[in-house]
């Protein structure tokens, strides 16, 4: 099984482009989740998934919309890219609600925006 | 808000000697989950503790659950290289259906 997978790993963005970050999971998880990690901040949410169509705002969603066409994709789109998006970008996935089990993260998108 | 604090930020040891990080929470948690992230890497889940109190190991790494369900400490014993990394916790507030992560603890072992 590959788990949880990112597409790209790595993206240089001028300012006001926009983009499209990919995840993937093959473990039938329902639940899947975004997060940006920033130095000294530890990882906060975006946006996350209960299920198939569903969508819901974390912590920090200004600046991102998401989709979950697919149980096993979800996407991160970016707009119109502004510096302070300058993050390391984690999709996480968990078989139920994360909070009461472990998550699987990916491998990471490393996201610089000029 | 709901605020997950950790301590230290950073801490260095010799090879061999024992670490210990501590996560403190602003509000009841229903459980509290540890995190690795290798340098480069991924988080990677350890363990999670549900109980009050409740006291779990894997190997050399001790977790602990506070009885007020408010606090965790991670305690490794005789470090090795390998144990190099930042550890998160994070836990979901009661019926907060969200995890908050801790900022980390980053963990360097000179050997």
């Amino acid at each position: 099984n590959a788990g949880v997978t990112q597409t790209p790993k790595f993206r240089v963005l001028k300012t006001g482009q926009s983009m499209t970050l990919l995840c993937a999971q093959d473990m039938n998880h329902e639940y899947m989740y975004w997060y940006r990690q920033d130095p000294g901040m530890g990882l906060r949410l975006i946006h996350y998934s209960v299920g198939e169509g569903t969508t819901a705002k974390g912590e920090v969603p200004d600046g991102y919309n998401v989709s979950r066409l697919k149980k096993q994709n979800f996407l991160l789109g970016l707009e119109s890219a502004a510096p302070s998006q300058t993050s390391v970008y984690f999709c996480a996935s968990s078989y139920r609600a994360g909070w009461d089990y472990g998550y699987t993260f990916g491998s990471g998108t490393r996201l610089t925006v000029v | 808000g709901q605020q997950v604090m950790q301590i230290p930020q950073y801490q260095h040891v010799q090879e061999g000697e024992d670490f210990t990080t501590y996560c403190n929470s602003s509000t009841t948690l229903s459980n509290i989950q540890w995190y690795k992230q290798r340098p480069g890497g991924h988080p990677v889940f350890l363990i999670q503790l549900v109980k009050s109190g409740e006291v779990k190991k894997q190997k050399r790494l001790t977790f602990q659950f506070g009885e007020a369900k408010k606090n965790s400490s991670l305690h490794i014993t005789a470090t090795q290289t390998t144990d190099v990394g930042t550890y998160f916790c994070a836990g979901p507030p009661w019926g907060y259906n969200k995890l908050i992560f801790g900022a980390g603890t980053r963990l360097a072992v000179h050997p």
